[in-house]
């Protein structure tokens, strides 16, 4: 499973867009590129999925760069309750077997201020 | 809109105890998994369950653990004798594939050992 990094925290005020960026250097040709959020005491939750270029649904973008070494999640207009942490992971969308286990890094603990 | 349930929201239990945390997967889902949470730390794999058998587990699920899915609806995860490092969020998810697909956490189970 390719090794991500990605901040440890960051701030941000309501109404700004915020981008997270994600490296993910040994990313190999089958692996996706999936960020959950988490909030306190709860369990994680997807946010989106990719695999090149970019993606879009109604909560976030994915902006992909033709190396894939990278990723941005990208949340536009974020309020106070959009404070949690933001996982990025990346991993083989084809593997065979019933498992694939998310491997979670520490994430990035993005805070929401008025 | 489906979702993963969990119980108990809290479990306290002396050390040497066994527990049962008790889950509901979402009803189509057909790959199951156990995932940990020590305050302040990473969410942890433990287990992942697939056609009534354990697909893949981690160091972290030793003898002391064990999971069953005793009917078509529950699926549990025991802890026969519990440490105090045992202390954690124990989160149930599940997915409707075994790929690198979107899983659904439940809210979780806070288990405290004393």
């Amino acid at each position: 499973l390719a090794k991500t990094t990605q901040p440890i925290s960051m701030d941000s005020y309501e109404g700004q867009e915020v981008n997270i960026t994600c490296s993910h250097n040994n990313i190999a040709t089958n692996d996706y590129i999936t960020w959950y959020q988490q909030f306190p005491s709860q369990g994680p939750r997807f946010i989106i999925q990719g695999y090149k270029t970019k993606v879009t649904n109604e909560v976030a973008s994915l902006f992909i760069p033709a190396d894939r070494k990278s990723s941005t999640l990208s949340l536009p207009r974020v309020s106070l309750s959009d404070t949690a942490v933001y996982y990025c992971l990346v991993g083989d969308m084809n593997a065979g077997g019933a498992t694939n286990k998310l491997i979670f890094g520490t994430g990035t603990l993005l805070a929401v201020q008025p | 809109e489906p979702e993963v349930t969990q119980t108990p929201s809290h479990q306290v239990t002396q050390m040497g105890q066994e527990v049962i945390l008790r889950c509901v997967p979402i009803s189509n889902h057909l790959y199951f998994y156990w995932y940990r949470q020590i305050l302040g730390q990473k969410v942890e794999f433990l287990v992942s369950f697939y056609n009534n058998e354990i697909s893949e587990k981690s160091e972290i699920f030793d003898d002391q653990f064990s999971v069953e899915r005793p009917d078509g609806s529950n699926f549990t995860l025991k802890i026969r004798s519990t440490k105090l490092e045992d202390s954690a969020m124990y989160f149930c998810a599940s997915t409707t594939r075994g790929l690198y697909n979107e899983q659904f956490f439940g809210p979780g189970t806070r288990l405290t050992v004393l």
